[in-house]
């Protein structure tokens, strides 16, 4: 069955360092999410991306966050300076062709450590 | 966000009997409704859905019910099998919306 690849699993940066979160969504999926789970509280959504462009983003999501869709597989989240409040489980996720009234199918996450 | 609620946060079950996870939410403009799994260090896997024209969907042995005037849903596994002990979330959207909103999430462990 088709899945949702994240990469790295675990990163540890430095605060105030960028991080680059990879994914690599199912291939005929055309939207594409970013989801966090801080520890011990709900999964949020950050943001969500069709067509080469945000569609919405959380009041999260703040210009220290961006998204990218490199090529045509990978879509990755980059974080330019990180807080030590970014600790979390980052998941990426997709679904199409429609994205909404369709199932979201999510990755295995990357646990990012800010020192 | 607490427009989704899962207000019991553990479930235990015997093998082969009924585990049954409930859901509120709070916002009425919510029209599709969608039940995940969790194992430990996995990502949400995907059950089942339900959009607001209907009361009831079944995949299996997992069957999810929609009371709409109560703002409730609920989460029929039977029978519950040692494999389902997994966190289950639910979470819900709008139709002119792309984010999900997810509960807190509830632990169910089956017992042999």
């Amino acid at each position: 069955e088709p899945e949702v690849t994240q990469t790295p699993s675990h990163q540890v940066t430095q605060m105030g360092q960028e991080v680059i979160l990879r994914c690599v969504p199912i291939s005929n999926h055309l939207y594409f999410y970013w989801y966090r789970q801080i520890l011990g509280q709900k999964v949020e959504f950050l943001v969500s991306f069709y067509n080469n462009e945000i569609s919405e983003k959380s009041e999260i999501f703040d210009d220290q966050f961006s998204v990218e869709r490199p090529d045509g597989s990978n879509f990755t989240l980059k974080i330019r300076s990180t807080k030590l409040e970014d600790s979390a489980m980052y998941f990426c996720a997709s679904s199409g062709p429609t994205g909404v009234g369709q199932p979201q199918h999510f990755g295995d996450g990357t646990r990012l450590s800010i020192l | 966000d607490q427009q989704v609620k899962q207000n019991s946060p553990s479930l235990s079950v015997q093998e082969g009997r009924i585990s049954i996870l409930n859901c509120d939410y709070t916002n009425s403009m919510f029209d599709y409704f969608l039940w995940y799994k969790k194992y430990p260090a996995e990502g949400p896997t995907f059950l089942i859905s339900i959009s607001s024209i209907k009361d009831k969907n079944e995949d299996g042995r997992f069957t999810v019910f929609l009371n709409k005037s109560a703002k409730h849903l609920s989460l029929h596994i039977v029978p519950s099998q040692p494999g389902d002990s997994a966190v289950y979330f639910c979470a819900a959207s709008r139709s002119n919306d792309y984010k999900l909103s997810f509960g807190a999430g509830t632990t169910v462990t089956v017992r042999a």
